[in-house]
């Protein structure tokens, strides 16, 4: 099946860093999604991509959709404890199907 | 909120026996994804239905179907469970993007089965 993978696996930052996150397929995908999750919750939907080269904010989120249309990233700015938990991506090539995900990145922010 | 429901919230069972796990999907979205999260580990795709058709199937074991229903809720169904199958399991949907809406998908709260 189509894989995603994700790095870093894990992060441990100081509050106020910024921090950068990646994801990249083998497949072409034409949406990237990114949720966070945190502990016994549902992952919560943060930003939706559905063009190559987008760039789309959401507070003090960004992300784009990498012009190969193979890979995404996630940056956040300015980091604050409430940003800790696991950030994935999830990506479908085709329209109305399946998402794929990747294996998620694990952010504490150390105040 | 999300506008995912998933009921109940929590469930505690025995090994060989059976449990109905319920979605509801967000308003006007054709699609529901099932998906297994064990203990810190990532998502597991189950299984997919658009309009009341199976569309996409993951790692479902055997033991475990689902359906969806005219009025677009849908149910899994996990039989003959396993001290393995203890997780989270969460519905979450999607919009038909023919109608105009874009690929999203919206997760539901999660069902936390234990298996004793």
């Amino acid at each position: 099946g189509q894989q995603l993978n994700q790095s870093p696996q894990s992060m441990f930052i100081q509050e106020g860093e910024d921090v950068s996150m990646n994801c990249t397929s083998s497949s072409i995908f034409n949406t990237w999604l990114w949720y966070k999750q945190e502990p016994g919750e549902g992952p919560v939907l943060l930003i939706a991509l559905y063009k190559a080269g987008e760039l789309t904010s959401n507070g003090r989120l960004t992300a784009q959709f990498g012009i190969t249309r193979k890979d995404s990233f996630l940056n956040i700015s300015a980091s604050i404890p409430s940003d800790v938990g696991i950030y994935f991506c999830a990506g479908t090539f085709t329209t109305g199907n399946q998402f794929y995900f990747g294996t998620g990145t694990s952010l504490t922010v150390i105040p | 909120d999300s506008g995912v429901t998933q009921t109940p919230k929590h469930l505690i069972t025995a090994t060989g026996q059976r449990v109905t796990l319920r979605c509801s999907p967000r308003s006007g979205d054709l699609s529901v994804y099932w998906y297994q999260q064990s203990l810190d580990q990532g998502l597991q795709f189950l299984i997919q239905y658009y309009n009341g058709e199976e569309r996409a199937k993951g790692n479902i074991l055997e033991r475990f179907s689902a359906q969806q229903f005219p009025d677009l809720h849908s149910e899994l169904n996990l039989s003959s469970l396993e001290l393995g199958d203890s997780a989270l399991y969460f519905c979450a949907s999607s919009a038909d993007r023919t109608s105009g809406g874009l690929d999203t998908q919206y997760f539901g709260p999660g069902t936390r089965l234990t298996v004793l």
